[in-house]
């Protein structure tokens, strides 16, 4: 149980483009969905926190202009990096979460971006 | 604030060794305790947990026992695989109206066959 898919698992477009990458819960309802950024040989950056049918919450230093989040149902929330450069090329992974804090986030398997 | 600090790698062993992580943390209260494991190339997976003191999680082999009384959680598998290999995080789950999942820096495990 507690799957999530993440969707594409890897880009690569011109500089530029815009990206959507999805997030969905497969068989649970995700209360809160969440967005990281991995690095290389780092460990994660949560980007923002996303509720069902609310505004998604960034993280200090992410621009929420640039990174739209969008989580529309308790099984979809989707990223879009706007307008992408080489600099956003990256590793992005959802997580989504059912219940409170002290609840395991379940992870999607990543988005490799990789902007030309 | 919470925190987690977790023993820093890499860690090389040769297929079948004894292997253990060590995470110890710093929170209010008694949290859940979690340990995620990232396979190259992919996301993280939940690998144990453990929901209060003296709970031991289990999973693939992996143990790790909730012990207050050191706030730590470490991880051990009596025999590890190739298949093992991977990068470790322990975690505590956010606290003080925060959402933040708390993770270590990871630790990355190679084991040789």
């Amino acid at each position: 149980g507690a799957v999530v898919s993440q969707h594409p698992s890897r880009v690569i477009c011109k500089s530029g483009t815009s990206v959507k990458i999805e997030c969905r819960s497969l068989d649970f309802q995700a209360t809160t969905m969440f967005w990281y950024r991995q690095f290389p040989k780092q460990s994660l950056m949560l980007m923002a926190t996303s509720n069902e049918g609310s505004k998604a919450t960034y993280e200090q230093g992410v621009e929420k202009d640039k990174f739209l989040i969008n989580h529309a149902s308790l099984t979809l929330s989707t990223l879009t990096v706007t307008s992408a450069h080489p600099e956003d090329s990256s590793f992005y992974i959802c997580s989504a979460r059912e219940g409170s804090g002290h609840q395991p986030q379940h992870f999607g398997d990543g988005t490799r971006l990789s902007i030309l | 604030g919470n925190s987690v600090t977790q023993m820093e790698g890499p860690v090389t062993l040769s297929e079948e060794a004894f292997l253990t992580i060590n995470c110890t943390y710093t929170a209010t209260g008694y949290p859940s305790l979690f340990w995620y494991v990232q396979y190259p190339g992919e996301g993280l997976q939940l690998l144990l947990k453990a929901t209060k003191a003296d709970d031991k999680g289990s999973n693939k082999g992996f143990e790790a026992t909730y012990r207050k009384e050191t706030t730590s959680f470490h991880l051990e598998k009596g025999s590890v695989q190739v298949s093992d290999s991977a990068v470790y995080f322990c975690a505590l789950p956010p606290q003080g109206g925060s959402e933040k999942l708390v993770f270590g820096k990871g630790t990355k495990l190679t084991v040789n066959p």
